[in-house]
């Protein structure tokens, strides 16, 4: 059982915006950067967001992250074909002292 | 190109061992933080552990369900990272990547392709 709590699936039609809510507590999302990672299947995953809402080079402006107390959330507009995926969300664990995941959101795209 | 190759995986029995390598090319491995993520099959990403570079004091971090069990080391000399397991169990069946953060502030920017380590009799 993660420490980080994501939702197992979400949905949505090509085009439409989809959320994916990351909620944790003050030992880590309270008090440590937010990473998202993208993980196509069969596929080593990819950093999408650092920093809580910052894009990499290369990453396409429809990913934003955002982070308020101990939750941070990814969304995805203009969802496309290409966005089926495995969502994670991470960051650093200050008791566990450790790196924790998500347990991961299955995006659909309908 | 900045590039993590992972190796050593395949078949193990239970309670045995297992050393798996990540050679690391084209970028200052001495001054990195190296880590390994698991990914059992159907599952969710786990962070297995880390080791500080040796300018940073060369600790290292385990996660609790590997910790004392695991060894995670470093040859800057050949710029290798090091993942060892004893006493292996049916659950440590999974896709092992070394990873790290090159660029981008704490994120795991570099993964490598993974190589597969199953635990059964």
């Amino acid at each position: 059982q993660s420490v980080l709590t994501q939702p197992p699936s979400a949905s949505g039609t090509p085009g439409q915006r989809v959320t994916i809510s990351c909620s944790g507590s003050s030992s880590n999302i309270g008090s440590n950067s937010v990473f998202w990672y993208q993980q196509l299947p069969g596929t080593a995953p990819k950093v999408l967001i650092y920093k809580n809402n910052q894009r990499p080079s290369g990453v396409p402006d429809r990913f934003s992250g955002s982070k308020s107390g101990t939750s941070a959330s990814l969304a995805i507009s203009g969802l496309g074909s290409e966005d089926e995926a495995d969502y994670y969300c991470a960051t650093w664990d200050d008791n566990l002292s450790g790196y924790v995941f998500g347990a991961g959101t299955k995006v659909t795209v309908l | 190109e900045v590039q993590l190759v992972e190796s050593g995986g395949g078949l193990v029995e239970p309670g045995g061992s297992l050393r798996l390598s990540c050679a690391a090319s084209d970028f200052t491995f001495s001054k990195a933080w190296m880590n390994w993520v698991r990914q059992a099959p159907g599952k969710g990403l786990e962070w297995v552990g880390r080791v500080k570079s040796k300018s940073d004091g060369g600790a290292t971090d385990y996660a609790a369900p590997v910790k004392g069990r695991s060894t995670i080391s470093r040859d800057d000399s050949t710029t290798t990272l090091f993942l060892q397991v004893d006493s292996l169990r049916i659950e440590d069946t999974a896709v092992y990547y070394c990873a790290m953060d090159l660029y981008y502030g704490g994120a795991f920017d570099i993964w490598g392709q993974g190589t597969l380590v199953t635990v059964s009799s």
